[in-house]
This record gives structure tokens, C-alpha cells and sequence, in this order.
């Protein structure tokens, strides 16, 4: 158990909805970071949120936004949501933050979300 | 252009065998390279992390090494068990910035 909370494990939903996926970080980590994975696909960094504040930008798409809350849970929203975009969704936390950093990531059990 | 290469795509080995992954890259400038294990629909665990300076790292029968100037690293997995089978992803970060650059993964299936 890394430590790392993520809900809902399973969400099915259909095309055009939205979603909300949260992440509660480990008990004294500040920075969050959200993956995204496909099927058989590699993983794919969305963005990192470090104390409340946004510190980096991956390939996330504008229909999905993040916000980092007060006691550092995250969210991860997902709008007008396609086909293509049903995948496993991780969320990880660290200590510090800047990727140049060798604090270690632990990582959720992750969200499976399924459009039809 | 910022890549990580991993190779081969996928391996079957025999338990008890040993083998080497291998993860190339192009991220400059470098700060650290990172190893993950990710079981089938679970979340990665981390193996090993190492710095420039760093040319080899160990975590039970996981050894990690690391040429920074040909910008390649392994991983050997020694004596290999069942619980071995899962996805192993190099990553690497770069110095000042915060974004991470992962490999597409290797998957290893070990068999009795």
C-alpha cells in the first residue's frame, strides 16, 4: 500500500459526460501528479500540482482540468469525454516537487474509467 | 527532442533465468533516471532511482546501471521469479524542470 487513496476505482460513464476523479496524496507529501495510461499504452503525464499550485503541464487535453485543494487532495476533471479517453488514471504524490528532484513518486491504485 | 526508449517491447524468460532490460534516452539536460514495476492494472512501484553521478544501484535482485555519456541504462533482474511478470517502465527527469519523460515499457513474463 503505497499510501497514495484513489476514487472511484471503477467509473463507467457514456460520451459527453463529465467526471471527477480524486486523489488523496500520502500523509506529508504536497505535490500530486496525474497519469494517464491507455490500453497497452505507456504512461502519459498530465500535469503536477505542487502545494496548491500548478508546476507542470504534460499532454493534457483542454476538456480535462486539475485543481489541488487546501488539504492537497486533488481532483481531476474530465468533460465532454470520448471514446478514446477511457483508460486508467493515476495519481501519485511526492515530497518535493521539480521532476529534477530525486524525491520518489508513489503512486494510486489508479482509476479505471470506462466510456461507452 | 526529449525521448525515452525502451527495449525489447516484450520478453519471456524461464524462471530462475536472469535478464536485462534496456532503456535509452535523449533527455537533456539530465537529472535522474527511474525504474518502475507495474503489475497488470495497478499502480507503478519504484525500484531504483539514480543521479548523474550514479552508475550502478541495487534493490534485492534488481541491479540498475547507468552510462549518462551514451545516455543508456539497464536493468538486470537476477534469478528471476513468476512474481517478476509485470510492465517495467524507465523514466527520466530533467534537470530544472518538472516535467518526467517515461518509456513506452518493457514486458517481461516469466514462465515455470
Amino acid at each position: 500500500d503505497s499510501g497514495v487513496t484513489q476514487t472511484p476505482k471503477h467509473l463507467i460513464t457514456a460520451t459527453g459526460q463529465r467526471v471527477t476523479l480524486r486523489c488523496s496524496p500520502r500523509s506529508g507529501d504536497l505535490s500530486v501528479y496525474w497519469y494517464q495510461q491507455s490500453l497497452d499504452q505507456g504512461l502519459q503525464f498530465l500535469i503536477q500540482y505542487y502545494n496548491g499550485e500548478e508546476r507542470a503541464k504534460g499532454n493534457i487535453l483542454e476538456r480535462f482540468s486539475a485543481q489541488q485543494f487546501p488539504d492537497l487532495h486533488s481532483e481531476l476533471n474530465l468533460s465532454s469525454l470520448e471514446l478514446g479517453d477511457s483508460a486508467l488514471y493515476f495519481c501519485a504524490s511526492s515530497e518535493g516537487t521539480g521532476g529534477g528532484s530525486v524525491y520518489e513518486q508513489y503512486f494510486g491504485p489508479g482509476t479505471r474509467l470506462t466510456v461507452t | 527532442k526529449n525521448q525515452v526508449e525502451q527495449s525489447p517491447q516484450s520478453l519471456i524468460i524461464l524462471e530462475g533465468k536472469n535478464c536485462t532490460l534496456q532503456c535509452n534516452y535523449t533527455v537533456s539536460p539530465f537529472s535522474n533516471l527511474r525504474w518502475y514495476k507495474q503489475d497488470t492494472g495497478r499502480g507503478p512501484v519504484s525500484l531504483t532511482i539514480m543521479t548523474f553521478s550514479e552508475n550502478t544501484k541495487s534493490n534485492g535482485r534488481y541491479t540498475a546501471t547507468l552510462d549518462a555519456d551514451t545516455k543508456q541504462s539497464s536493468l538486470h533482474i537476477t534469478a528471476s521469479q513468476l512474481s517478476d511478470s509485470a510492465s517495467y517502465i524507465c523514466v527520466v527527469s530533467q534537470t530544472g524542470a518538472n516535467n518526467l519523460f517515461f518509456g513506452t515499457g518493457t514486458r517481461l513474463t516469466v514462465i515455470p
